[in-house]
């Protein structure tokens, strides 16, 4: 199985700060890998396909990177809206595997 | 507009069986992948199986931990897809969302979500 480490698990930031979220994989993926936001007691949304695609509507302070085994999701500058819980998701080979997630929270 | 609803979730006793719906509209479910994700309490997002289009010949693929125990199926003439869970565990409790997955390159990513159904496997 793929394993996606997803650092860090946790964030403190304040609006209008650029954020940066890591996904490792296990071994390489080409750039089979989604970037989910979830907000509590929500379905998760996608918002980055192909590592580096925007999904359509999603703001372009979202930007995703990388291809094999190290990916980004950058927010470029926080709004208010974008506090919530961050998965990747590598679609490469089955078991399809997400990352732990990481919360996103107001300082 | 595309969207998926769930339904069916309950309480069940461990040992116990239960079967979830998603209703589909807007876009053509036998041209789609659909998939099927799980999140217990307070955890992340596990992905526990997936059916592909009618190209494929609706063919599936589990996770290891609910292998033999769940079985996905659809219904295309009534855009609908089926999760069949049996001889549920504790750790079977769970929001499970039903996932739309589209192509990109020549593998599958989930893009449209339902909003989620909840089980809950307790004696």
């Amino acid at each position: 199985d793929i394993q996606m480490t997803q650092s860090p698990s946790s964030l403190s930031a304040s609006v209008g700060d650029r954020v940066t979220i890591t996904c490792r994989a296990s071994q390489g993926i080409r750039n089979d890998l989604g970037w989910y936001q979830q907000k509590p007691g929500k379905a998760p949304k996608r918002l980055i396909y192909g590592a580096s695609s925007l999904q359509s509507g999603v703001p372009s302070r979202f930007n995703g990177s990388g291809s094999g085994t190290e990916f980004t999701l950058t927010i470029s500058s926080l709004q208010p809206e974008d506090f919530a819980t961050y998965y990747c998701l590598q679609h490469n080979s089955y078991p399809l595997t997400f990352g732990q997630g990481t919360k996103l929270e107001i300082k | 507009e595309v969207q998926l609803v769930g339904s069916g979730g309950g309480l069940v006793q461990p040992g116990g069986s239960l079967g979830l719906s998603c209703a589909a509209s807007g876009f053509t479910l036998s041209d789609h992948y659909m998939d099927w994700v799980r999140q217990a309490p307070g955890k992340g997002l596990e992905w526990v199986g997936r059916t592909r289009n009618k190209a494929k010949s609706y063919t599936t693929e589990y996770a290891a931990s609910v292998k033999g125990r769940f079985t996905i199926s659809r219904d295309d003439s009534k855009n609908s897809l089926h999760l069949q869970m049996n001889s549920l565990k504790t750790e079977d409790t769970a929001v499970y969302y039903c996932a739309r997955a589209t192509i990109f390159g020549e593998t599958y990513g989930m893009d449209v979500w339902g909003q989620g159904t909840t089980v809950t496997v307790s004696s």
